[in-house]
């Protein structure tokens, strides 16, 4: 079955400590994306990357960092910087740029708990 | 820059109820909309989309018709269902300019059907 893979469902870090989270996707999409959500808000933009070794900074990535080495891969680190890291962590990937194929398909989430 | 401002909730229905989620949007260019649904503790999932004006999404029920002209998409469905509890989201993705398909969500609308 095709689909995007998170992992782990849920993660608890001690505060000081960085903290990577998994994406996996096997659609052969191009674009894939991290966005965050906190209770009672939409989602917002964390990093998104259009193609391998290429990625950019959303809205709020400051704390965060992103690789991309392989297609279907697309980490999220939580560094000790980020400020408020608890919160529900979502992965998206596209098939690409525009037009008909525009549509984002979401992984079941992270939630991280930083204690 | 572009936003979504959806109805407030929660919205509490009795089961074959109708359902209307206003949401509106402001955008620069053509967005594409969408909606989402999340069931509790996991990620979203696409509920259906239209992209352009006039464009009516359908899916399991729910409707929504892309309506320039009053800058709106709202989610219609004729008769809830227990099953359709969850919290909706209401989002655009500018196809246009960037061409990096950020998707701009709404806050949420959380729906609970009774029996």
């Amino acid at each position: 079955d095709g689909g995007i893979t998170q992992s782990p469902k849920y993660l608890f870090r001690k505060e000081g400590q960085n903290v990577t989270l998994s994406c996996e996707q096997n659609l052969n999409h191009d674009a894939m994306y991290w966005y965050r959500q906190d209770p009672g808000q939409g989602l917002r933009l964390i990093y998104y990357s259009q193609i391998v070794n290429d990625f950019q900074k959303g809205d709020i990535a400051e704390g965060y960092s992103v690789s991309r080495e392989k297609k279907e891969s697309f980490p999220l680190t939580v560094t000790s910087a980020q400020k408020n890291p608890t919160a529900f962590y979502l992965c998206a990937s596209r098939v690409g740029a525009g037009g008909q194929q525009d549509t984002q398909y979401f992984g079941p989430g992270t939630r991280l708990t930083v204690l | 820059g572009d936003s979504v401002t959806q109805m407030e909730g929660p919205v509490t229905l009795s089961e074959e109820a109708f359902l209307t989620i206003n949401c509106t949007y402001t955008a620069t260019g053509y967005p594409s909309l969408f909606w989402y649904v999340q069931y509790p503790g996991e990620g979203l999932q696409l509920l259906l989309k239209a992209t352009k004006a006039d464009d009516k999404g359908s899916n399991k029920g729910f409707e929504a018709t892309y309506r320039k002209e009053t800058t709106s998409f709202h989610l219609e469905k004729g008769s809830v269902q227990v099953s359709d509890s969850a919290v909706y989201f209401c989002a655009l993705s500018d196809s246009g300019g960037t061409s990096y398909g950020k998707l701009t969500f709404g806050q949420g609308t959380i729906l609970t059907v009774h029996p």
